[in-house]
């Protein structure tokens, strides 16, 4: 059974810090790596995406992955109240050159307070 | 920027009852999907489809539920009898096919029912 794990939150920051959101999966041959942003009542949207080993930024957000620790993790800097909603990671495992489906953790429930 | 579209955005229907969920994926993308999400669950994949067939599909796609690319531009999910379960909301994502990129969804369509 393909799993991934997200602390489920809430996880509270004062506008202006660092929130640090992480996720572990249990396939090894897990190849690519996203986080969605779902505020409540609407559709996942790809905040970042990330497929090797290290650190990618992009903005205010740093999606950070160790595959060797199945774990894979979100810094959102300078965090405003308008980040406040729930972070879904989703995981992308590729068999045989098909492209894939994506297994998505049950999400993190992030609050900015002002 | 190009989107994915879904309509209608809230359906309602009996017990028993056939619904088709229609959704016009980004136009160059290749693999289109549908997933859906129940009240306060994690977003679960159900179908994942390219070259006019489908690629996989989970445990819940029995045979209740199809898949059609009926012209060049809308992809449909039909559900033939419903049951009370199937209340969820259903979210269609499409990508550009090549290897690992990421998938982008619609809003979604909420499906009650009764």
């Amino acid at each position: 059974q393909k799993e991934v794990e997200q602390n489920s939150g809430p996880l509270s920051v004062p506008e202006g810090a660092i929130a640090s959101l992480n996720c572990t999966y249990s396939d090894r041959g897990s190849q690519s790596f996203f986080w969605y942003r779902q505020y409540s009542g609407k559709s996942p949207e790809l905040i970042m995406s990330i497929y090797s080993n290290g650190d990618k930024e992009d903005g205010r957000f740093t999606a950070q992955l160790n595959k060797a620790s199945q774990y894979v993790s979100l810094l959102i800097r300078d965090s405003q109240p308008s980040d406040s909603a729930t972070y879904l990671c989703a995981v992308n495992i590729n068999y045989g050159g098909s492209q894939g489906n994506l297994i998505f953790g049950k999400g993190t429930k992030l609050s900015v307070k002002p | 920027e190009p989107e994915v579209t879904q309509t209608p955005s809230h359906q309602v229907t009996q017990m028993g009852q056939e619904v088709i969920l229609r959704c016009v994926p980004i136009s160059n993308h290749l693999y289109f999907y549908w997933y859906r999400q129940i009240l306060g669950q994690k977003v679960e994949f159900l179908v994942s489809f390219y070259n006019n067939e489908i690629s996989e599909k989970s445990e819940i796609f029995d045979d209740q539920f199809s898949v059609e690319r009926p012209d060049g531009s809308n992809f449909t999910l039909k559900i033939r009898s419903t049951k009370l379960e199937d209340s969820a909301m259903y979210f269609c994502a499409s990508s550009s096919g090549y290897s690992n990129q990421p998938q982008h969804f619609g809003d979604g369509t909420r499906l009650s029912i009764l």
